[in-house]
């Protein structure tokens, strides 16, 4: 089982819908939480991160931790077409030496049509 | 500040030859890391480096790859020979030290635009 799984889609939706996406991972060790957002050709950009179970909020963005399920979702409200990219969960331990490592999902591909 | 940068852009060559990636981390991050994307298996990291000496390099696939941080302004990548099966994008990322910018959070890696290498 892979650290970190997360469903590739791709996902297609209207313009004004509210999207849902979804990583789980098996190492209880993680401690963030983040979310990258990655445009065709180019590099991922953080966009949210959490650090224990409950929500976040950042204007149309959720970003949902559950530690007891290892379970954490993105929510997009009122998605536009410029929120059409790939969106790539990562999660990080401090190691020994007290530097960090991200673990990646391979990303969900996401087109809002207009 | 320009970011991190990383050339060539893309790369095209062809099985057996030697390949170089280069980057050039955001001024005063102290952390470098290498990954490599692929649709197969997403984003993986190879090998990070922390104050110009390699921290964990499990990430690097075979003796075929090896990576440098001769000083805090430059890093490199190199693959000799290279494979078809070495053909993704690589990714340059930085970042300062733990917590900084984020607060109270980890630390955010800057990626770079990557470098697409492509081995016929």
């Amino acid at each position: 089982q892979k650290e970190v799984e997360q469903d590739p889609g791709p996902l297609s939706v209207p313009e004004g819908a509210i999207v849902s996406l979804n990583c789980t991972y098996s190492n209880s060790a993680f401690q963030y939480f983040m979310w990258y957002r990655q445009y065709s050709r180019k590099g991922p950009e953080l966009l949210m991160y959490t650090y224990s179970s409950g929500n976040k909020e950042d204007g149309r963005f959720t970003a949902q931790v559950d530690k007891s399920s290892k379970y954490i979702s993105l929510f997009i409200r009122d998605s536009q077409p410029s929120d059409s990219a790939t969106y790539l969960c990562a999660m990080s331990a401090i190691t020994q030496g007290g530097s960090e490592k991200l673990v990646f999902g391979k990303g969900t591909k996401l087109t809002v049509n207009p | 500040d320009a970011g991190v940068i990383q050339s060539p852009r893309h790369e095209v060559t062809e099985m057996g030859q030697e390949v170089t990636l280069r980057c050039k981390p955001i001024s005063g991050h102290d952390y470098l890391f290498w990954y490599r994307q692929t649709m197969m298996r997403g984003l993986e990291l190879l090998i990070y480096f922390n104050n110009n000496v390699p921290i964990d390099d499990s990430g690097m696939p075979e003796d075929r790859f090896s990576a440098k941080m001769p000083n805090a302004s430059f890093s490199t990548l190199k693959i000799q020979p290279s494979e078809p099966r070495d053909s993704a994008v690589y990714f340059c990322a930085t970042s300062g030290p733990r917590g900084d910018g984020l607060a109270g959070g980890p630390s955010e890696q800057f990626f770079g635009p990557g470098t697409r290498l492509t081995v016929l």
